[in-house]
Parts: structure tokens; C-alpha cells; sequence
């Protein structure tokens, strides 16, 4: 079984819809991430979730919306799609969330290639 | 957050040692030392961290200086299967505990 699964692998949509991505993760862990790797391949944290709560969100616009129903699941939203939002998304888990101690390891997903047009 | 430097490129033979460096000279006394690693296509991956002492496991090792301001993650004989983008991080306990990674070193290897 997959430890961090994300759907769907590949999605290309026109600019102005509105499109999700699903994360589970089967590990048990407390935390959840979506991290957004850009062309040039720049990995950067979008958002993190501990048991459902947002813990970090990283002056990401408005028209991203995580959602995380329960402790293994976050989902990304987003709305009026743009150019700019083609990019591959990562989620990830980890055992331990904020202020944890230093030795906590991410488990990440395959990623899912977004490609606006 | 303190930052990290690495080296954009290395090279190396299959079954050679490989050393990977990375300078951190603003650490503080609280980060650890965290190494991934990004196949092609594929999610980071964790390789190996630690705080003051080297670390061994079964896929590298990790070299702490003494002062800590740099660190070295060893493939002992690399394979053709090793040749990824590898990442050294510095993780912010004391803060927001998050991951940030830098560009990395982009390890070729060759047959």
C-alpha cells in the first residue's frame, strides 16, 4: 500500500476553473502538508494541518483552499484557476506536528502535475 | 531560517564514494540537520538527519563538523539508481518546525 497517495497524478484544465486534489496518507501521522514545486523546481511549503487544524499557511492567495476532514486526509482546492498555479504539488505527512522535536521525518506523496492552459 | 549552501552539480562513477557537502554557517544550537533526496519524477525522499554526532543507516552516512556550521552526507558506492537532486535542510524546531529546502546538489552518475 502506497504510504501517502495523491489524486489525481496528471490534471490539465483551462485558466479560470475550479479544480482539487486529494491527499491520504495511511502512516497514522498527526501532520499533513502541500508543498507546490514550480518550473524551475523550487520546492516551497504551501500549507501544514495537525489534526485537522492549519498550522502553517504560507501567504499562499486566497483562492487556495485546503481541507482536511479528518487527521489522514488534505485536500487543495483551488479556484480561477491561472497560469501561474501550473506547477507539481506534493503532499507529505509526518508523526509530529509544531514544535516537535528536530528528528521529525516527512513521508511524501508522488506528486500531482497541474497543468493550467 | 537559516540557510544552507550546496554545490549545484556533482558527478560521479557507479560504485565510487560519493561526498556531498553542505555549508551552514548560521545554524543555531536547536537545528538539525536533515537530508533529502528527489528522484526523477518523484517525491522527496528522506535520506538521513542529525544534530551534533555523524549518523549511519542503510542508505548513507552523515558528517557533522565539529562547529557544525557544515555537514557532509556520504554514499558509501554510489549506484545509477543514487543520481537525484539531494537536499540539505536545516530544521527550525524553535520556530515554525517546518521543512525549507534550498536548490539542492544534482547528483549524475555514471556507468
Amino acid at each position: 500500500d502506497t504510504a501517502v497517495s495523491q489524486t489525481p497524478k496528471y490534471l490539465v484544465t483551462q485558466m479560470g476553473n475550479d479544480k482539487s486534489i486529494k491527499c491520504e496518507q495511511n502512516l497514522g501521522h498527526d501532520t499533513m502538508y502541500w508543498y507546490k514545486q514550480d518550473s524551475k523546481k523550487f520546492l516551497k511549503i504551501m500549507f501544514s494541518y495537525n489534526n485537522k487544524e492549519l498550522i502553517i499557511n504560507e501567504t499562499v492567495p486566497n483562492r487556495f483552499s485546503p481541507k482536511s476532514p479528518d487527521k489522514a486526509h488534505l485536500n487543495l482546492h483551488i479556484n480561477s484557476l491561472e497560469l501561474g498555479d501550473s506547477a507539481v504539488y506534493f503532499c507529505a505527512s509526518s508523526q509530529h506536528g509544531q514544535r516537535s522535536s528536530g528528528a521529525n521525518v516527512l513521508t511524501f506523496g508522488a506528486g500531482s502535475r497541474l497543468t493550467v492552459l | 531560517d537559516a540557510k544552507t549552501t550546496q554545490p549545484n552539480s556533482m558527478e560521479s562513477n557507479e560504485e565510487e564514494p560519493v561526498h556531498l557537502p553542505c555549508n551552514h554557517s548560521t545554524i543555531s544550537g536547536t537545528d538539525y540537520i536533515h537530508w533529502y533526496r528527489q528522484l526523477p519524477s518523484q517525491g522527496p525522499e528522506y535520506v538521513i538527519h542529525g544534530l551534533t554526532s555523524n549518523v549511519n543507516n542503510r542508505m548513507a552516512s552523515l558528517a557533522i563538523a565539529e562547529d557544525r556550521k557544515s555537514s557532509t552526507l556520504i554514499l558509501h558506492r554510489a549506484t545509477l539508481r543514487d543520481a537525484a537532486v539531494y537536499y540539505c535542510i536545516l530544521r527550525d524546531v524553535q520556530n515554525t518546525d517546518k521543512l525549507i529546502f534550498g536548490t539542492g546538489t544534482r547528483l549524475q552518475v555514471f556507468p
